[in-house]
C-alpha cells in the first residue's frame, strides 16, 4: 500500500501570497497518477490537478502541480480569498488508491 | 449537467447491513470507472472501492475487504455499495466519484452512514 504524507498539516498565509503544499509517497506513484483536490466545509472535494501536473478544466492557472516518482507539489501562485480550504493529494495508479491526510490552508 | 446522487445512508446497529446507491445522470455511465470514497466526521478522505467501466474489475481498501461489495447496473446508471458486518468505525459520509481526468472528477453530495448501538 502506498502511504501519502502531506506537509505541512496547516499553512497560514495571507491573500496574494504564494502557497506550496507537499505530498510525499512511500513508493513511486505509477505513471505519475497523482491528483490534488480542494475541499471546503460542507462540500464534496473538487479536482484541481490530475496526472501530477495537468489542470482540470476550469481550474485557474494560479494552481499548478509538479513532481514525479515520490515527491509532488501543489503551488498556488497568488492566494485568492476563496482558496482557503483543505487540500488532499491522491494516488490512483496502484490499488488501494490512497489519499494523503490533508493540508489545511488557513487565513493568517 | 452531470449529477451523481447518493442515497441509502442512515443509522444502523453494529453488525448489520446497509446498501448505498449512487444514481448518475448527464454522463455515459457505462464508460466510467467509479469509486466510493468516505469521510468520517471531522476527518480526511478515505478511498473505499473502485469498479471498472465494465464491472469486471473491483478493488477494495483493506479496511472494508470481505465486508463491502461494489457493483453497478448500467441499465439504471446506478452504482451500489453493499456494506455488511458494519462497524462503528465505518461511520462516515460516503461519496461516489468518477476518476480524475481532464474534464474533472464528478462527485455526489454524499450520504451519511452512522453505525451506533
Amino acid at each position: 500500500e502506498i502511504v501519502l504524507t502531506q506537509s505541512p498539516g496547516t499553512l497560514s498565509l495571507s491573500p496574494g501570497e504564494r502557497a506550496t503544499l507537499s505530498c510525499r509517497a512511500s513508493q513511486s506513484v505509477s505513471s505519475n497518477f497523482l491528483a490534488w483536490y480542494q475541499q471546503k466545509p460542507g462540500q464534496a472535494p473538487g479536482l484541481l490537478i490530475y496526472g501530477a501536473s495537468s489542470r482540470a478544466t476550469g481550474i485557474p492557472d494560479r494552481f499548478s502541480g509538479s513532481g514525479s516518482g515520490t515527491a509532488f507539489t501543489l503551488t498556488i501562485s497568488r492566494l485568492d480569498p476563496e482558496d482557503f480550504a483543505v487540500y488532499y493529494c491522491q494516488q490512483y495508479g496502484t490499488s488501494p488508491y490512497s489519499f494523503g491526510q490533508g493540508t489545511k490552508l488557513e487565513l493568517k | 449537467q452531470v449529477q451523481l446522487v447518493e442515497s441509502g445512508g442512515g443509522v444502523v446497529q453494529p453488525g448489520r447491513s446497509l446498501r448505498l446507491s449512487c444514481a448518475a445522470s448527464g454522463i455515459t455511465f457505462s464508460t466510467y470507472a467509479l469509486h466510493w470514497v468516505r469521510q468520517a466526521p471531522g476527518k480526511g478522505l478515505e478511498w473505499v472501492a473502485v469498479i471498472s467501466f465494465d464491472g469486471s474489475i473491483t478493488y477494495y481498501a483493506d479496511s472494508v475487504k470481505g465486508r463491502f461489495t461494489i457493483s453497478r447496473d448500467d441499465s439504471r446508471s446506478t452504482l451500489f455499495l453493499q456494506m455488511n458486518s458494519l462497524r462503528v468505525e465505518d461511520t462516515a459520509v460516503y461519496y461516489c466519484a468518477s476518476p480524475p481526468m481532464a474534464r474533472g472528477s464528478y462527485w455526489g453530495q454524499g450520504t451519511l452512514v452512522t453505525v451506533s448501538s
